[in-house]
């Protein structure tokens, strides 16, 4: 079966540090993988996705980037945090397969708490 | 761009009362998508709905999709505790490549008074 992975669990960083967040997938191959935001009670923004290595698509401008070394790794990078990056960052995964009722279907991981102070 | 729009925003209701939420697309949608989060966690999948004018139960859940294809909603029968959480509707835009790009709607949060 198909499992995601995503560390750190909660992270408190201070405002201009660096930021790595990851998710593996396993279990599959060749998934599509996001990035989404959740702030405090709020809705899902999604930040990049990815089709395949190297390949990212941004869907806001922002200070953070992505990248997706493997098949199955993508990471959320930031150079220097703001206070507004602070959030629930969720990575999902998605069938890349033959279209079926489940290909859309998003899986997401258990999510990283970050706190900029 | 894609805009989906979910009220309310917020319900309370108390144990074993009905509970909707409506979810409403800016564009014609290929398929729209139901995930529930409860408190402290994250979104899980909850159910699929493809087809025009579609209804699908799940137990005290049911969901139906809209004629045109733009709209949805989420019914809960005599609510339990267990309910609890927030209830995010998620379209697919029709036509194109969208490599499986969701729109999330904001979400309705629902709390459950025993």
């Amino acid at each position: 079966s198909q499992t995601i992975h995503q560390w750190p669990a909660t992270l408190v960083q201070p405002v201009g540090s660096p930021l790595s967040l990851e998710c593996t997938v396993e279990g599959t191959s060749n998934p599509n993988l996001y990035w989404y935001r959740q702030a405090a009670g709020r809705g899902l923004q999604l930040l990049f996705y990815s089709v395949g290595i190297g390949q990212i698509s941004s869907e806001v401008p922002q200070n953070l980037s992505a990248s997706r070394p493997q098949d199955r790794q993508f990471i959320l990078s930031s150079k220097k945090l703001l206070l507004s990056d602070s959030g629930f960052y969720l990575c999902a995964w998605t069938s890349s397969g033959a279209r079926t009722v489940s290909r859309d279907t998003q899986y997401f991981g258990p999510g990283t708490r970050l706190t900029v102070l | 761009g894609q805009q989906v729009m979910q009220i309310p925003q917020y319900q309370h209701v108390q144990e074993g009362e009905d509970f909707t939420t409506y979810c409403n697309s800016s564009t014609t949608l290929s398929n729209i998508q139901w995930y529930k989060q409860r408190p402290g966690g994250h979104p899980v999948f909850l159910i699929q709905l493809v087809k025009s004018g579609e209804v699908k139960k799940q137990k005290r859940l049911t969901f139906q999709f809209g004629e045109a294809k733009k709209n949805s909603s989420l019914h809960i029968t005599a609510t339990q505790t267990t309910d609890v959480g927030t209830y995010f509707c998620a379209g697919l835009k029709a036509g194109g490549t969208s490599y499986g790009k969701l729109t999330f709607g904001q979400g309705t949060i629902l709390t459950v008074h025993p």
